[in-house]
């Protein structure tokens, strides 16, 4: 039940725009965002709610829709500091922990 | 406040071995969970323990286990080593259920078998 992340790698220049796109193949009421730099720990970006919220973080957003079980996180005029590999988080077992996919690694180059 | 701190930073142990390792987590946060991480796998749940009890565990064997005491640091257990344990092991603590809340994540343990 691990969520399906894509794309697994995308280069950007500075300034560019890029979606990450992260679905499951169960209901979900909530899906978590982390970004993990080269060499440190995944630091924690948003969580979205059902309901379709939006949510923001610097220069960086993402929706959810519940019905189509799947999140997209939006990073808008893309900076160097954005590099790293980006995480999407939904619950996992019957008590709700959190599993996670397998990562979309982002890359801006100036 | 103090972060997740985890220790040892690195461990070096051979086929057969056991390992333990440690994690404490933000002051008054009661919720522990553990993941291993390896290149193109991403993070894979291993356990939650949230109160001193398990509330779920991941696909993994027997061989991998864990606790947690009643300050909440938490330690997990690997038994039987095998090259394939070889990952980065990282711990996040969260004041809510992991599910609910924004996990804190400690910087690791490498472990290298060899």
């Amino acid at each position: 039940q691990q969520p399906v992340q894509s794309p697994q790698a995308v280069i950007l220049r500075e300034g560019e725009d890029a979606v990450i796109n992260c679905s499951s193949s169960k209901a979900l009421y909530s899906v978590h965002w982390y970004r993990q730099k080269h060499g440190e720990a995944p630091v924690f970006l948003m969580i979205l709610l059902k309901g379709g919220e939006q949510k923001g973080h610097e220069k960086i957003s993402a929706s959810f829709n519940e019905k189509k079980q799947q999140s997209s996180l939006y990073l808008t005029a893309s900076q160097l500091s954005y590099s790293g590999t980006y995480f999407c988080g939904t619950e996992g077992g019957s008590q709700g922990n959190l599993i996670f996919g397998k990562g979309t690694k982002l890359s801006v180059k100036p | 406040k103090a972060g997740v701190t985890q220790t040892p930073r690195y461990l070096i142990k051979t086929r057969g071995q056991q390992v333990t390792l440690s994690c404490s987590p933000i002051s008054g946060h009661r919720s522990v969970s553990w993941y291993q991480q390896t290149p193109g796998q991403g993070l894979q749940f291993l356990f939650e323990y949230f109160s001193e009890t398990q509330r779920n565990k991941g696909n993994f064997p027997g061989r991998f286990s864990g606790r947690q005491f009643s300050n909440s640091r938490s330690e997990m257990n690997v038994s039987t080593l095998e090259l394939g344990d070889s990952a980065l092991y990282l711990c996040a603590s969260s004041l809510l259920q992991s599910d609910l809340g924004k996990l804190f994540f400690g910087s690791g343990t490498q472990l290298s078998v060899l």
